[in-house]
């Protein structure tokens, strides 16, 4: 899998927007870009994946830039319920295993 | 919520001695990935299971071993326990898709496990 860049860290204001960015300068084209969060000490939660177009659902929006080399995951309006540690993954289609860098802690205050 | 459950939720054990750990898939998910989870760090791959059968493997020595059951549920067991593997372990099911498609993998709540 192609490795990722995102920023340790990063507060965001409750009922603001947040928007967490993520380098994958090295993503080949069978590569799918997945975001996935973890509350502290549970497992990770899926949030969205997405190849080449810009995905929404329910959770996030995901938008990934025309060269595939970076992406951003937005929370449209943040809650201190999304305080997590944010991961960026660059995973190949069908792959087994998934690659956890550092991600991003995110830290939604009042 | 993922369907995905792992028993037990906490685990003490001594070093030199053996643990098993349990995970039942969602329904209808033929793979199951298991990972290790120190504290502070990312989750870091041991192995996927396809089927019942090994399918790909970090870098985890033999000790680390796995199960994978007809019935949407499987084992880690790890042998001659170190001090090192006090960690959360988390499995992970997913459908197993071939040709192409984004398989997406859905977490447990984990175990965690210490080595006195």
């Amino acid at each position: 899998d192609a490795k990722t860049t995102q920023p340790p860290s990063m507060d965001c204001a409750e009922g603001r927007a947040a928007n967490l960015p993520c380098n994958h300068s090295t993503i080949s084209g069978n590569e799918y870009v997945y975001w996935y969060r973890q509350i502290h000490s549970q497992g990770p939660q899926y949030i969205i994946h997405g190849l080449k177009n810009n995905e929404t659902n329910e959770m996030a929006s995901l938008i990934i830039t025309e060269d595939r080399k970076s992406s951003t995951l937005i929370l449209p309006h943040a809650t201190l319920r999304d305080t997590a540690v944010y991961y960026c993954i660059a995973h190949k289609a069908a792959g087994n295993k998934l690659t956890f860098g550092g991600g991003t802690r995110v830290l939604v205050k009042p | 919520e993922t369907g995905v459950t792992q028993s037990p939720t906490h685990l003490i054990k001594t070093r030199g001695q053996q643990v098993t750990l349990r995970c039942s898939s969602q329904s209808g998910h033929n793979t199951v990935s298991w990972y290790q989870q120190a504290l502070g760090q990312g989750p870091q791959f041991i192995f996927q299971y396809y089927r019942e059968e090994e399918n790909g493997r970090g870098n985890f020595p033999p000790r680390f071993s796995g199960l994978q059951f007809p019935n949407y549920s499987s084992e880690l067991n790890v042998n001659a326990l170190e001090l090192d593997d006090s960690a959360l372990y988390l499995c992970a099911s997913s459908p197993g898709l071939a040709g192409g498609v984004a398989d997406t993998q859905y977490f447990g709540p984990g175990t965690r496990l210490t080595v006195l």
